[in-house]
This record gives structure tokens, C-alpha cells and sequence, in this order.
């Protein structure tokens, strides 16, 4: 069955420090790409997403990621985070594969980062 | 709205009652879908929308779930003698160029 590991359950980080929250999934077709992040009593927001072409790619707030086909990765970066980026941060994974495009996610990760 | 709307924003249960859940998408998106968020578990797929139809329902985990949609707009969410293991966060998100759009849930406590 396809799945989402993301290895990081916890991170927690100074002001200033760079981010890396890694990312792998199980499935060998095509796959669409995300990571949404929910703010403290907010609702999950798309951060950035993947589907084509360049696999750096850049979102908001500084935020960006990497495909990395060989390794099946999508690992989130930031070089230096803020007190306001402390939230729970998800992957997610869209299969091309029929019209269902449910998305398969990761147990999250939930950063804290201190002033 | 702008955004996706959800109703109740709290739901607080007893042990074999029925609760309907509401979900309002984004205005013109066709697709929707209904996830379930709880503790140590991540978000689980339950049933997708295309306009009114659901071609998939494999992520019900019962036969004491059902969802429906109408007019391809509003959809509900409905879960018959809820046991406790129901208690969740329950999500659902329309999308738009297979990109999906949260609502902020419906957090559902079933004593």
C-alpha cells in the first residue's frame, strides 16, 4: 500500500536556525506533491506543492522544497526560521492514477521554534 | 465565502446518537473530499465527491458512515450510533486544479 513517512515527530529550533523536514513516500508512479502547514488553532494551509517541471520549487514564506525522483523524497527547507513558523507541518501525496485524487499523508511534524 | 466552510465547529455526542456534519466548498470547485484527522493517526481518506456522485467510498470505515452532496455544492457527512473510536477531527477540502482547500473541521467528541 502507498504511505507517507515523514521522519521528524518533533523539532524544535532556535530563531535564525535552518530547517530541514524530511519526506518519503512509497510508490513508483506518477505523484503530485504537497505540504500544508496548520498554524495553532487555525485550519490546514497549502504551503507549496510539486506536479511538474522544476523540483525545487518555492512557496510561501520562505518555504521550499525538493523532488528528488531517485530517492522518492519531497524534503521541506527553510533557512531561517521564524518564532511564527511553530505549527505542525504535513506531506501529503496526490497518485495519478484514476480520478480519485485523494491525498496520502504523513503523520506530520510538529516544530517549535523558540525566540 | 472565500473559503471553505464546515459546520459544527464543535460536536459533542453521546455514545449511540446520530451526528451530520457540513461541509460548504469553495463556489465553482467540483471535487470534494471528506478526511478524518485523529490523535497519533495522521489524516485518513473517507469518501471523494465528482459533482454529486462518489465514485470512491473506500475510506468509510463503516457502514455507520455516509456522506452525500447536493447540487454539487453542500455536503454532509453523516455518522449513525457513534462509538467512541469516532471521536476526530473531521476535514474536508475542495479542489480546484487538483489542488485541495481545507475547511477548518469539525471536531467531533463522542462521550
Amino acid at each position: 500500500a502507498q504511505s507517507v513517512s515523514q521522519h521528524n515527530h518533533h523539532v524544535i529550533l532556535s530563531e535564525a536556525a535552518s530547517l530541514e523536514l524530511g519526506c518519503n513516500y512509497s510508490y513508483g508512479g506518477t505523484v503530485n506533491l504537497f505540504w500544508y502547514v496548520q498554524y495553532p488553532g487555525q485550519h490546514l494551509q497549502l504551503l507549496l506543492k510539486y506536479f511538474s517541471g522544476d523540483p525545487l520549487v518555492k512557496g510561501i514564506k520562505g518555504f521550499e522544497a525538493e523532488f528528488i525522483k531517485s530517492k522518492f523524497s519531497f524534503n521541506l527547507r527553510k533557512p531561517s526560521v521564524q518564532w511564527s513558523d511553530t505549527a505542525e507541518y504535513f506531506c501529503a501525496v496526490m497518485l495519478n492514477a484514476g480520478n480519485n485524487r485523494k491525498l496520502i499523508w504523513g503523520l506530520g511534524t510538529s516544530l517549535a521554534v523558540n525566540p | 465565502g472565500a473559503g471553505v466552510s464546515q459546520s459544527p465547529s464543535n460536536k459533542v455526542t453521546e455514545k449511540g446518537k446520530d451526528v451530520e456534519l457540513r461541509c460548504d466548498p469553495i463556489s465553482g470547485h467540483t471535487a470534494l473530499y471528506w478526511y478524518r484527522q485523529s490523535l497519533g493517526q495522521g489524516l485518513e481518506f473517507l469518501i471523494y465527491f465528482q459533482g454529486n456522485s462518489a465514485p470512491d467510498k473506500s475510506g468509510l470505515p463503516s457502514d455507520r458512515f455516509s456522506a452525500e452532496r447536493t447540487g454539487g455544492s453542500v455536503s454532509t457527512l453523516t455518522i449513525q450510533r457513534t462509538q467512541q473510536e469516532d471521536s476526530a477531527v473531521y476535514l474536508c477540502a475542495s479542489s480546484f486544479k487538483e489542488t485541495q482547500y481545507f475547511g477548518p473541521g469539525t471536531r467531533l467528541l463522542v462521550l
